[in-house]
């Protein structure tokens, strides 16, 4: 079936050091990719995102680079904060209920641990 | 401008009472999500809105669980005879559109968490 398949569950690295999230998805039509980052006891919120006319999208510490032909897209934070420790979820428009019809389907989260 | 707004922000009843939470989506969003979030996991996806209807509620856990929206705005997730395993944050979303592009990026509200003793 459709699915949004996110790897690893969890992630510890040193504080300065980069930390790498996939994701792979499974609709070849999928035209856009968010990132959503949930620190503990708080919502989900968006960090990142990217379309699909684009390979790479950076915001200052963060980046996500799309590789449409092997249907799979990653996040990249470099320089790890103590502040970057939550668990981050991807998300992928999936069809959904029948054909042209598509709904944001979220990975099952990375809990990324930065240690000081 | 307002964010998602959810209420109660906790609620704590008893076996077999039924509860109902509440969901403000930002308004004009047309599409409105349910989730359910247990203890250290993910995001367990119950039910969507486009507009006022819900084409599929197969994601329910069960039929002690419902949910309504009306006016295109407001939703009300229901969940009667409640068990302890009902105990979770039950998180709210809503997007400009349901489909494709980044008008369906999901904003989500800070969630009620049910705790049943």
């Amino acid at each position: 079936g459709e699915n949004v398949e996110q790897h690893p569950s969890t992630l510890s690295v040193q504080e300065g050091d980069s930390a790498v999230i996939k994701c792979t998805y499974s609709d070849s039509a999928s035209n856009y990719f968010p990132w959503y980052k949930q620190e503990l006891g708080k919502r989900p919120q968006l960090i990142i995102d990217i379309r699909s006319n684009v390979g790479e999208k950076k915001d200052q510490r963060i980046a996500v680079t799309l590789n449409k032909t092997a249907k799979h897209f990653s996040l990249h934070i470099t320089e790890t904060q103590p502040e970057d420790s939550a668990v981050y979820f991807c998300a992928a428009p999936l069809s959904y209920s029948g054909a042209g019809s598509y709904q944001l389907t979220f990975g099952k989260g990375t809990k990324l641990s930065v240690i000081p | 401008g307002a964010g998602v707004s959810q209420s109660p922000s906790n609620k704590v009843t008893e076996k077999g009472k039924d509860v109902e939470l509440r969901c403000d989506p930002i308004s004009g969003h047309t599409a409105l999500y349910w989730y359910r979030q247990s203890l250290g996991q993910g995001l367990e996806f119950l039910i969507y809105f486009q507009g006022n209807s819900a084409p599929d509620k197969s994601g329910l856990p069960s039929d002690r669980f419902s949910a309504e929206r009306t006016g295109g705005s407001v939703s009300t997730l229901t969940i009667q005879r409640t068990q302890q395993e009902d105990s979770a944050v039950y998180l709210c979303a809503s997007s400009l559109e349901f489909g494709q592009g980044n008008k369906i990026t999901q904003y989500f509200g800070p969630g009620t968490r049910l705790l049943v003793l």
